[in-house]
């Protein structure tokens, strides 16, 4: 069945450091991807959504780009900054449904 | 800028009791979702609501409802609250099934 995973549960980091997280999905028909970001004590919001294939998408310092040929959808920053510290969630829309990751916790310390 | 709004924030209740939980959207969207977030900070889906069709999440319990009056509004109705209910409850809404979610603040829910 359709599904996300996100093998990190936990990714700690120096302030100024560039991040990767890791965010592969499955299904058997064109998804649609999406990272969300969830700071503590506030609704998860979005992030970025997917473009086509092996186009790079960015916001706020955030870039991924959808890999169909190795079913990821990475999030990367080069420099990451202490409010960046947040749960990042890996989603997948395929067929009108939604498929959420576990989360990744993102800590940041200076 | 808040367009998904829930009530209330915070609900405190002991075994047995029904709770309700109201969410409103201002979006004009088509279609809107209830999720539980556990503990361990994860989402769980466990309705969508789309022109009055409802998907269930088979593994949410009975206990649990969805309520619609119309579109903009999907409230969740718990029967009979256990310990393990204790969970922040979010709802979100979207344009369509295929669209990002926008999510309201939560309602954090203690079963005692």
């Amino acid at each position: 069945g359709d599904s996300v995973t996100q093998t990190e549960g936990l990714v700690t980091l120096t302030k100024g450091l560039p991040v990767m997280l890791n965010c592969t999905y499955q299904t058997t028909y064109s998804p649609f991807l999406f990272w969300y970001v969830q700071h503590l004590n506030e609704a998860p919001k979005l992030l970025l959504k997917s473009s086509t294939d092996n186009k790079r998408t960015e916001h706020q310092g955030f870039y991924a780009t959808l890999h169909k040929s190795s079913s990821s959808f990475h999030l990367q920053k080069s420099s990451v900054q202490l409010s960046d510290s947040a749960l990042y969630f890996c989603a997948l829309i395929r067929n009108n449904r939604i498929f959420f990751g576990d989360g990744t916790q993102l800590v940041v310390k200076p | 800028e808040t367009a998904v709004f829930q009530t209330p924030n915070y609900h405190v209740t002991q075994v047995g009791n029904e709770v309700s939980f109201n969410c409103k959207q201002t979006l004009g969207h088509d279609t809107m979702y209830w999720y539980k977030q556990d503990s361990k900070k994860l989402l769980k889906i466990m309705f969508s609501y789309n022109n009055k069709q409802l998907i269930v999440n088979e593994t949410v319990p009975r206990r649990f409802s969805p309520q619609s009056s119309d579109k903009a509004h999907l409230n969740l109705r718990i029967k009979s609250v256990e310990p393990e209910d204790s969970a922040v409850y979010l709802c979100a809404s979207s344009l369509d099934r295929a669209a990002e979610q926008f999510f309201g603040p939560g309602t954090r829910l203690t079963v005692l």
